[in-house]
């Protein structure tokens, strides 16, 4: 099986604009999560999706969304960049909501904001 | 409050020695384990996990991991390392009804000829 596809891979913008990610979970998995690293917080939890709907949600302003669709891909979107937001941006995939469950990941869209 | 904690940052080893890696967590429900290595500029490549059973885990690589229940402790292993094993190693833990996955700072390995 393909594992996750993360798309771009590579993003640089400017302070004030909006960017939106990809992600392409392994075939047949229907939760996707999200996670921000940078080298000062670390790896964050963004949030999760199952079926179309977010289940979890991490503590970042509501300047970071996403959806996900029938086919389970999902998106990202932050407005309004912030020199901060510059991070790795990693997405997960896993084949059931619940927690005994193993998140498998793509290789991140590096996000530069100037 | 739900956590893990690796204490060292970095750790440096001679190529054929062995390791250890240790990760503590803190987390009210059953925890579920993992173990993530994370090259520069990629993503993290699952090492092995701990759901429940048997508290040592075999994963890729050779690498392996003992869970500890009385020191909440998931400290990773290895016998004899390798050059292509230096890389930043992240410990995490979930549970409960979400995946939400807590990691920890993680610890840098450095391997020297």
């Amino acid at each position: 099986k393909a594992g996750v596809t993360q798309t771009p891979r590579y993003l640089i913008k400017t302070r004030g604009q909006q960017v939106t990610l990809s992600c392409s979970p392994i075939s047949g998995h229907r939760s996707v999560s999200w996670y921000q690293q940078t080298p000062g917080q670390g790896l964050q939890f963004l949030f999760e999706y199952f079926s179309e709907t977010q289940r979890n949600k991490g503590n970042f302003p509501g300047r970071f969304s996403g959806r996900q669709f029938s086919n389970s891909r999902s998106e990202m979107n932050v407005s309004t960049l912030e020199l901060g937001d510059s991070a790795l941006y990693l997405c997960a995939s896993s084949s059931r909501l619940a927690g005994k469950d193993t998140q498998y990941f793509g290789p991140g869209t590096r996000l530069t904001v100037l | 409050a739900q956590s893990v904690t690796q204490p060292d940052i970095h750790i440096t080893v001679s190529e054929g020695a062995s390791l250890e890696l240790r990760c503590n967590y803190s987390y009210g429900a059953t925890p579920y384990l993992f173990w993530y290595v994370q090259s520069p500029g990629q993503g993290l490549q699952l090492l092995l996990k701990y759901f429940s059973g048997d508290t040592l885990v075999q994963g890729i690589k050779g690498f392996e991991a003992e869970f500890k229940r009385s020191q909440s402790s998931f400290n990773l292993r290895k016998p004899s390392v390798h050059w292509s094993d230096a890389a930043e190693y992240f410990c995490a833990v979930s549970g409960g009804a979400t995946n939400k996955l807590i990691f920890g700072t993680g610890t840098l390995l450095a391997v020297q000829p």
